[in-house]
């Protein structure tokens, strides 16, 4: 099974752009990659999925190098309410993605 | 449009005791699966279902069971309950069961204490 790894936090102040790196060495030629954001007692709220080269949308970017081992999650000017954990996840190999292998996440703290 | 809606949000039951957790899923979303998330870790799968039928199964012991409905919601079933059973049940929903790029989406959960 593809298995992530990411740093465990990480601190950041507003206004900064914030790089979050997941590696996936494991990752299967059908896998995307998907990352989510969950805030304490709430559900993980999809972010950004991609399969390869660069995706963006309205609250982030997704760099995925051509050997896709690895993955950038990029955050424009930070805020406060940032504060989350962040999930990297790559289905489990088979291409059934109704089974997401979850990590422990990176704790982004923001800071004023 | 509404999300992935789940009940109850919150809950207190006795050890020994049954439970039962509902998911409402996204309009047109016909797979539903079902997360345990214990508190300082990442949620951990526990079934999927799509069309009705049991896709997927993780590791959990044979006292949590799952079932679809026609109209695509879910329940989750947990028998003689343990403290340790004690977590966030989150449901999620996709349009497809599998495939790349099949994006699935959380409810806010069910808060599950145990005494």
């Amino acid at each position: 099974l593809a298995k992530t790894t990411q740093p465990v936090s990480m601190d950041s102040y507003e206004g900064q752009e914030v790089n979050i790196t997941c590696s996936h060495n494991n990752i299967a030629t059908n896998d995307y990659i998907t990352w989510y954001q969950q805030f304490p007692s709430q559900g993980p709220r999809f972010i950004i999925q991609g399969y390869k080269t660069k995706v963006t949308n309205e609250v982030a970017s997704l760099f995925i190098p051509a050997d896709r081992k690895s993955s950038t999650l990029s955050l424009p000017r930070v805020s406060l309410s940032d504060t989350a954990v962040y999930y990297c996840l790559v289905g489990d190999g088979t291409g059934n993605t109704g089974k997401l292998i979850f990590g422990q996440g990176t704790t982004l703290q923001v800071k004023p | 449009d509404a999300g992935v809606t789940q009940s109850p949000t919150h809950l207190i039951k006795t050890r020994g005791q049954q439970v039962t957790l509902r998911c409402s899923p996204i309009s047109g979303h016909k797979s539903v699966s079902w997360y345990q998330q214990v508190l300082g870790q990442g949620p951990q799968f526990i079934f999927q279902y799509y069309e009705k039928e049991e896709r997927g199964r993780g590791n959990f012991p044979d006292r949590f069971s799952a079932r679809q409905f026609p109209n695509y919601s879910s329940e989750l079933n947990v028998n003689a309950l343990l403290l340790g059973d004690s977590a966030l049940y989150l449901c999620a929903s996709s349009f497809r069961d599998f495939g790349s790029g099949n994006t699935i989406y959380f409810g806010e959960g069910s808060w599950l204490t145990v005494v």
